[in-house]
């Protein structure tokens, strides 16, 4: 069975930093691309950030480019994203998934990130 | 990377079939007319969203044949044939972008009658 988990969200102030994780398994990492989507609450999805299963290339959306970063670590089914210089519209629920051919195959349940004073 | 444009809401009742359309923004008119990768994804309340079609028309193993996606210059739909209350949820289309981006659909929540 197939299975992500994020943790690491959080309350944090405007500014602030986090760092998220999503340990898969129940399928062979290293050989996906990942990526991570939020969701503002009450509202819909938003593509934020994406790398190569080798972790070599990493793509952002404009919104949080030069703020966040994606990463992972393949010898620990665990994929990474760190979140700096943070916003009150940075609000979301954040999800981990997995790419496959233009889509988004599997997906975790999502880690809370609120930013706020 | 604006979003997609999706109507807000969709009704009909059981067993009628729906059809929730999904455009490129006019700033982008034309970008998304080359791009098959169009996905749709269905997300019950407090739930994840969840695949039902990938690359327009493929349909993920497991999910119902009343879903079927077709696209047409840049307007991509997803028709759901004999509804069921079960497919009360919102949907969301999603193309590629370009440059390794992805860009969301505003999403349209259906409802059953």
């Amino acid at each position: 069975e197939i299975q992500l988990l994020e943790s690491g969200g959080a309350l944090v102030q405007p500014g602030g930093s986090l760092r998220l994780s999503c340990v898969v398994s129940g399928f062979i990492f290293n050989r996906y691309d990942m990526a991570w989507v939020r969701q503002p609450p009450g509202k819909g999805l938003e593509w934020v950030s994406g790398i190569s299963s080798a972790g070599t290339s990493t793509y952002y959306a404009d919104s949080v480019k030069g703020r966040f970063t994606v990463s992972r670590d393949n010898s620990r089914n665990t994929l990474f994203l760190r979140l700096n210089s943070l916003r009150a519209e940075d609000t979301a629920l954040y999800f981990c998934a997995r790419r496959l051919s233009g889509s988004f195959t599997s997906w975790g349940q999502g880690t809370l990130v609120s930013v706020s004073s | 990377q604006s979003a997609l444009i999706q109507p807000a809401s969709v009704s009909g009742s059981p067993g009628q079939a729906i059809t929730i359309s999904c455009t490129g923004p006019s700033s982008d008119f034309g970008t998304y007319a080359t791009y098959t990768l169009i996905s749709w994804y269905q997300q019950h309340p407090g739930k994840a969203p969840k695949l039902i079609l990938s690359e327009v028309s493929k349909r993920p193993s497991g999910i119902s044949n009343r879903f079927s996606g077709s696209k047409s210059g840049d307007t991509a739909s997803l028709t759901i044939s004999g509804l069921q209350a079960e497919d009360e949820a919102d949907y969301y289309c999603c193309s590629y972008a370009g440059s390794d981006t992805y860009v969301f659909g505003t999403g349209t929540t259906v409802v059953v009658l």
